[in-house]
This record gives C-alpha cells, sequence and structure tokens, in this order.
C-alpha cells in the first residue's frame, strides 16, 4: 500500500493568493483527518470527515480556511486568502474507523506564505 | 477541550542510554498512541495501548497505559542514534497530540 499521500510536499506563495492542498487516504480508510503543525502549537487538528462526512471543524482557524472530500480517494483543504500566519506543516491522516484506533500520516505539505 | 502534557520537552542522551518520557492528560484516554516524527516527515506509529494498566513492547520500545486512564509512559532501552526524532502521546477520537518529546542522542 502506498500510504497516505499529499501534494505538493512544498508551497511557497505569497499573501492573497489561494493555496490547495491535496490526500489521497489509503484505500478502504473511512475517515480523513487534516492536521497543522507549527512549532509554537504542535499538531493541530483542524477537520476530520468520516465516511467523506464532515464530522467537526472547530478547529479550522478562520473562514478562510475549508475542507472538502467528494469522495472516498480524495480531499482538499484550500487556504483563501493566505496570509503569512498560514505558514506551517500540514498534515492529512487517514483511519480505518474514527473510533480509538490508530491513524497514518501522510509526508505532510509545507506551506511558506511570503 | 482535551489537553496532553509532555514531559520532557527535549533530552539529550548518550548512545546506549534508556530514555523515559510520559504524558498526562487532564481527562481520560480510551487509547493511548505514541508516534515518532523524524525531520521532513509525518507521524509514524510506534506503539498503541487500549486497556488502562496495559503494557506493550515494540522491540526496545515499552508503553504503558496508566491505571487512571489519564497519564501513559514510553520507555527507550539502549538508545540508538536513529532513535533521534520527536515523540508524540496521542489519544482518543479524534486523536488529540501533546507537544512532543525532542530526542537527541550522542554518539
Amino acid at each position: 500500500d502506498a500510504g497516505v499521500i499529499q501534494s505538493p510536499r512544498h508551497e511557497v506563495t505569497e499573501m492573497g493568493q489561494e493555496v490547495t492542498l491535496r490526500c489521497k487516504p489509503i484505500s478502504g480508510h473511512n475517515s480523513l483527518f487534516w492536521y497543522r503543525q507549527t512549532m509554537m502549537r504542535g499538531l493541530e487538528l483542524l477537520i476530520y470527515f468520516n465516511n467523506n462526512v464532515p464530522i467537526d471543524d472547530s478547529g479550522m482557524p478562520e473562514d478562510r480556511f475549508s475542507a472538502k472530500m467528494p469522495n472516498a480517494s480524495f480531499s482538499t483543504l484550500k487556504i483563501q486568502p493566505s496570509e503569512p500566519r498560514d505558514s506551517a506543516v500540514y498534515f492529512c491522516a487517514s483511519s480505518p474507523w474514527t473510533a480509538n484506533t490508530e491513524a497514518f500520516f501522510g509526508q505532510g505539505t509545507r506551506l511558506t506564505v511570503v | 477541550g482535551q489537553q496532553l502534557n509532555q514531559s520532557p520537552q527535549s533530552m539529550f542522551i548518550q548512545e546506549g542510554e534508556d530514555v523515559s518520557m510520559n504524558c498526562t492528560s487532564s481527562s481520560i484516554f480510551n487509547t493511548w498512541l505514541w508516534y515518532k516524527q523524524d525531520p521532513g516527515e509525518g507521524p509514524v506509529l510506534l506503539i498503541a495501548l487500549y486497556k488502562a494498566g496495559e503494557l506493550t513492547s515494540n522491540g526496545r520500545l515499552t508503553a504503558q497505559f496508566g491505571i487512571t486512564r489519564k497519564d501513559s509512559f514510553l520507555n527507550i532501552s539502549a538508545s540508538i542514534p536513529s532513535d533521534v526524532g520527536i515523540y508524540f502521546c496521542s489519544g482518543n477520537t479524534p486523536l488529540v497530540f501533546g507537544k512532543g518529546t525532542r530526542l537527541s542522542v550522542i554518539a
């Protein structure tokens, strides 16, 4: 199995631009999570989906952030407009089911907003 | 919300030494998971614990699920240079993470 696949690995963009991060979860996994990692705040859960349905988006910092999961094999996290404080590493993770189980992480997308 | 406190924040040890780190939560956890993150990579699961009191080993790693269900520890025996990285505790649904313990091993 290829594991969780994220793209791009690195993204540098100018403030105000739209950024779209992509994720392909492990086949057969029912839950998908988006995390943001910074030195100051560590790993923060932004949103998670179960069976393609958003369950909890309370971690999404602002309306500038949105996430979709149109099917079981694809999810996007969009930031529009981007700001320098959005610079971080964004991880996508998937798990076989939601309750009490381990999540498998992708390699992350390092976003730099200048 | 749920908070996880990991300690120590960082450790510098000599190769061959044993390492111990722990994690406490402000609320009861039903699962405890320990992850390791290498530079430029995503966290990778090391050990999963599902029962209070459970003690589980994975090679040189040993982890325990505290009886109170509010804490867990991870031990690494006979550390080697490739143990360098950040170790995270996590748990519950969806997973919440501690801030991590950064381990450095001096050869």
